[in-house]
C-alpha cells in the first residue's frame, strides 16, 4: 500500500499564477482532508471531502481557493492568482469511513510563491 | 471542537521513557483521544488513539485517566528519531470528522 501520495513535492509559482496540488488517498479510503502549515506555525484545517462532495470547507479562504475530489482520480486543491502569503506546506490526509480510525498524511507539497 | 492542553515543550534523554501529558477536561462521551507527531520537515504521523481503555501499539502506549479528563502518551524507550512535535487531539465520534491541531508539545531528545 503506497500510502497517501501528494504531488508535486515542491512547487514554485510566480505571483498571479495558478497552483494545483494533487492528493491520492490510500486505497480504500474515501475521506480526504487538506491542511495548510505556514512557516513556523501549526497545521490549519482547510477542507474535508468525500467522493464528489465537499463536506466541510470551514477552513478554506473565501476567495481563490477551491478543492475537489472527483469520482475518478485524485483530490485537487487549486489556488488561483497566488500571492506570497500562500507560500506554505500543504498536507493531505485520508481516512476510511467511520470515526474510529486515524488519519494517514501525505508528505506534503511545499508551495513557494516568488 | 473540544480543547486540549499540552506543555509547550519537554526534554528527555535517549533510551529513557517519556511521558507526554494532555489535559482535556471538557471531553465528551463520544470523543476519541488521538495522538499524532510531526518530525521536522515531514507530514504528521498517526501515533495512537483510544476511547476509554489504555491502548498499546508498536510505537507507543496511551494511558487514559478513569474520568477521561486527561491522558498520557508513553514512549517506552526514546530514540533521537522521536524528537518531534506531539499533538493530542480530540476527535468527535458523534459529529464532525476533522481533526483540529493545537500547538502540541515539542519533544527534544538528548543523546
Amino acid at each position: 500500500n503506497a500510502g497517501v501520495m501528494q504531488n508535486p513535492r515542491h512547487l514554485v509559482r510566480r505571483r498571479g499564477q495558478e497552483a494545483r496540488l494533487r492528493c491520492s488517498p490510500m486505497k480504500g479510503h474515501s475521506h480526504v482532508y487538506w491542511y495548510r502549515q505556514l512557516p513556523e506555525e501549526g497545521l490549519k484545517f482547510m477542507v474535508y471531502l468525500q467522493k464528489e462532495n465537499i463536506i466541510d470547507e470551514s477552513g478554506m479562504p473565501k476567495e481563490r481557493f477551491s478543492a475537489e475530489f472527483p469520482k475518478e482520480g485524485p483530490s485537487i486543491l487549486r489556488i488561483q492568482q497566488v500571492v506570497r502569503g500562500d507560500s506554505a506546506a500543504y498536507f493531505c490526509a485520508s481516512s476510511p469511513s467511520g470515526r474510529n480510525y486515524g488519519y494517514t498524511f501525505g508528505s506534503g507539497t511545499r508551495l513557494t510563491v516568488v | 471542537d473540544a480543547k486540549t492542553t499540552q506543555p509547550n515543550s519537554m526534554e528527555s534523554n535517549e533510551e529513557e521513557p517519556v511521558h507526554l501529558p494532555c489535559n482535556h477536561s471538557t471531553i465528551s462521551g463520544t470523543d476519541y483521544i488521538h495522538w499524532y507527531r510531526q518530525l521536522p520537515s515531514q507530514g504528521p504521523e498517526y501515533v495512537i488513539h483510544g476511547l476509554t481503555s489504555n491502548v498499546n501499539n508498536r510505537m507507543a502506549s496511551l494511558a487514559i485517566a478513569e474520568d477521561r479528563k486527561s491522558s498520557t502518551l508513553i514512549l517506552h524507550r526514546a530514540t533521537l528519531r522521536d524528537a518531534a512535535v506531539y499533538y493530542c487531539i480530540l476527535r468527535d465520534g458523534g459529529g464532525a470528522q476533522k481533526l483540529v491541531f493545537g500547538q502540541g508539545t515539542r519533544l527534544t531528545i538528548n543523546p
